[in-house]
């Protein structure tokens, strides 16, 4: 049972680099969420998905984008990395049908900006 | 905008005390409140997940409440053991929002 696995699990990037996060499921989850995780915090929303071709912004989306092709696959894209996007990425999902069910988690991405 | 707050933030209790975890939320208009937990460099495992409907969920040792109307839920952790020590976190749904509240860490000594 994978669940959801997150790739990669630490990254270090320079200022004004890009990178993609990928992040994938084997539950058939119609809904899928890119969270970030800063010190002491909660974590904040940044897209969720809702099913395939289908994104929507969170309360935190300004300096991502996301796709959704597949119902598996749902990557993260930071285009141009600054140091305020330190934080660590985490990726879910869950069915949602006639009631709620449970998000999923995966382990995380690490993700350092210098 | 929805606001979740958990108190306290941190608690350490002594092995096989009974102990609850609060969490608050500010708009009422949810459809469901779930419970995690975090283990240090993990992600979150879900423990409960209660209906906007639902007053109740038990899992084992575990059991939470929620009062819509006064914009609260509890997590009730019997007998408390040292493998229960994480930081807990609530989370409530609004439209297709999730919003967090920042955790309570417990630390359980043997």
């Amino acid at each position: 049972n994978a669940g959801v696995t997150q790739t990669p699990k630490f990254r270090i990037l320079k200022i004004g680099q890009s990178m993609t996060l990928q992040c994938t499921q084997d539950m058939n989850h119609n809904y899928m969420y890119w969270y970030r995780q800063d010190p002491g915090m909660g974590l904040k929303l940044i897209y969720y998905s809702v099913g395939a071709g289908i994104t929507d912004k969170g309360e935190v989306p300004n300096g991502y984008n996301v796709s959704r092709s597949t119902t598996e696959d749902f990557p993260l894209r930071l285009e141009l990395a600054a140091p305020s996007q330190t934080s660590v990425y985490f990726c879910a999902s869950s069915w949602k049908g006639e009631r709620n069910q449970p998000q999923h988690f995966g382990d995380g991405t690490r993700l350092s900006i210098l | 905008k929805q606001e979740v707050t958990q108190i306290p933030a941190a608690l350490s209790v002594p092995e096989g005390e009974n102990l609850v975890l609060n969490c608050s939320f500010t708009d009422s208009a949810i459809y469901n409140l779930q419970w995690f937990r975090q283990d240090p460099g993990k992600g979150l495992t879900s423990l409960l997940l209660i209906q906007s409907s639902q007053r109740e969920q038990t899992s084992g040792r575990l059991n939470a409440s929620l009062d819509k109307s006064s914009g609260r839920s509890t997590l009730y952790i019997a007998a408390s053991q040292p493998g229960d020590s994480a930081t807990y976190l609530c989370a409530v749904r609004t439209g297709n929002q999730f919003y967090f509240g920042t955790g309570t860490s417990l630390t359980v000594i043997p």
